[in-house]
């Protein structure tokens, strides 16, 4: 049984760029949620998708995008890319909403911008 | 912005020697839990533990929540070099959370042989 996946696992891009990043979700799991996590720092919570839509926002600007695939795999999207986007993208997945349920990360992609 | 802060941020400690790590979070939870994570790489959840519930044990870790204080710890004991990791907490906010997970900045742990 598979568990979460993440593409790719390092990536370098420049300022003002682009960048599309994927997560497959463990088998069973319907709930993919997005966490930015700086070096040094606790993971931040971007957004949360649900039945291919946006269910929950945290604090972070409409540059980062995101859909979900019927097969419950997800992509994060960053456009115009600041050096600050730099850090540690990690993909969650869980069933349902509900908020006893356990979450499952993926190995996260190292996004460097330059 | 980070809901929990654990203390305290670094522990070094020998082989065989328990290991404390506190969290404080500010708003009232679902549940808390509490995730590893080596080497800046993916978190591994170790344990989850309900509003409701005041202690919990899983192999060699126990967890207690405080919820009048706001306040939980983890222990790990007769620790390993192979404990050497990050470990966080993390709260699901009790009201219109849904699955949404609030860490903590983290406690950096090294166990030395």
């Amino acid at each position: 049984d598979a568990g979460v996946t993440q593409s790719p696992t390092h990536l370098i891009k420049t300022r003002g760029q682009q960048v599309t990043l994927r997560c497959s979700p463990k088998s069973g799991h319907d709930t993919v949620s997005w966490y930015q996590q700086a070096l040094g720092q606790g993971p931040q919570f971007i957004f949360q998708y649900y039945e291919e839509e946006e269910r929950q926002r945290g604090n972070f600007p409409d540059r980062f995008s995101g859909h979900q695939f019927p097969n419950y795999s997800s992509e994060l999207n960053v456009n115009a890319l600041l050096l600050g986007d730099s850090a540690l993208y990690l993909c969650a997945s869980s069933q349902g909403l509900a908020g006893g349920s356990k979450q499952y990360f993926g190995p996260g992609t190292r996004l460097t911008v330059t | 912005s980070q809901q929990g802060e654990e203390d305290p941020q670094a522990l070094s400690i020998q082989e065989g020697e328990n290991a404390t790590m506190n969290c404080s979070y500010k708003t009232s939870i679902n549940n808390l839990q509490w995730y590893r994570q080596n080497s800046g790489r993916g978190l591994v959840h170790l344990i989850l533990i309900r509003s409701n519930e005041r202690e919990k044990h899983s192999g060699r870790l126990r967890v207690t929540l405080d919820t009048s204080k706001k306040s939980s710890s983890l222990l790990i004991t007769a620790s390993r070099a192979a404990d050497t990791a990050s470990y966080f907490c993390a709260t699901v906010p009790e009201a219109g959370g849904y699955n949404k997970l609030i860490f903590g900045a983290g406690t950096r742990l090294a166990v030395h042989p």
